[in-house]
């Protein structure tokens, strides 16, 4: 099992320019979510998904959108990307009220 | 307020001594969960233990336990016999009744030296 993949692993992108992070899971679990990772302040959760075909807003979800048409896979999108969102996003599935398992992190940049 | 608090920004121990992480929580919901985890430089999360507010034991993992006073609303973090491959940040986290979000604390960096 790969457990909790997430494609691309580093991306730079330009102010404005859009992009899609791809979370990708093989365990079967119903709940999905997007953290963003920014030094000293710990993860924030930005999106996440209980269900294929579900959705609902975290703790900082402006400037996001995401999609969970089938049950392996959560995206994340930004459409018009800012500097405010150079972080490491981090990716987890789980099974809801116990442990979430984590993917490996995208570091993404913005200029 | 902070709903996860972590006052330790960094710790230093010896190899093979026990150190404790600090964490404290706030919430007024009597059914919640605990959680730490260990983030390597290399950047993965690795979940370590967890604890329910309605576990009568405090919860144990190998060299790892979690020393939970409900009182004093803090789940502390306990390494015993720790390892250099210890050093990492370290995160408490806490899920409140039956939501399925995690509320992350700031983090410790915990640094063993020979």
């Amino acid at each position: 099992n790969a457990g909790v993949t997430q494609t691309p692993k580093f991306r730079v992108l330009k102010t404005g320019q859009s992009m899609t992070l791809l979370c990708a899971q093989d365990m079967n679990h119903e709940y999905m979510y997007w953290y963003r990772q920014d030094p000293g302040m710990g993860l924030r959760l930005i999106h996440y998904s209980v269900g294929e075909g579900t959705t609902a807003k975290g703790e900082v979800p402006d400037g996001y959108n995401v999609s969970r048409l089938k049950k392996q896979n959560f995206l994340l999108g930004l459409e018009s990307a800012a500097p405010s969102q150079t972080s490491v996003y981090f990716c987890a599935s789980g099974l809801g009220s116990y442990e979430q398992y984590f993917g490996p992190g995208t570091r993404l940049t913005v200029t | 307020a902070q709903k996860i608090t972590q006052t330790q920004p960094g710790m230093f121990v010896q190899e093979k001594e026990a150190v404790t992480l600090d964490c404290t929580y706030d919430t007024s919901d009597p059914s919640y969960g605990l959680f730490w985890y260990k983030q390597p430089s290399s950047g993965e999360m690795i979940f370590l233990i967890y604890q329910g507010s309605y576990d009568q034991q405090n919860a144990t993992e190998g060299r790892y336990s979690l020393n939970f006073q409900k009182a004093r609303k803090s789940a502390n973090l306990v390494i015993s016999a720790s390892q250099l491959g210890d050093s990492a940040m370290y995160f408490c986290a806490m899920r409140e009744g039956d939501t399925d979000k995690l509320i992350f604390g700031t983090g410790t960096r915990l640094q063993v030296f020979p």
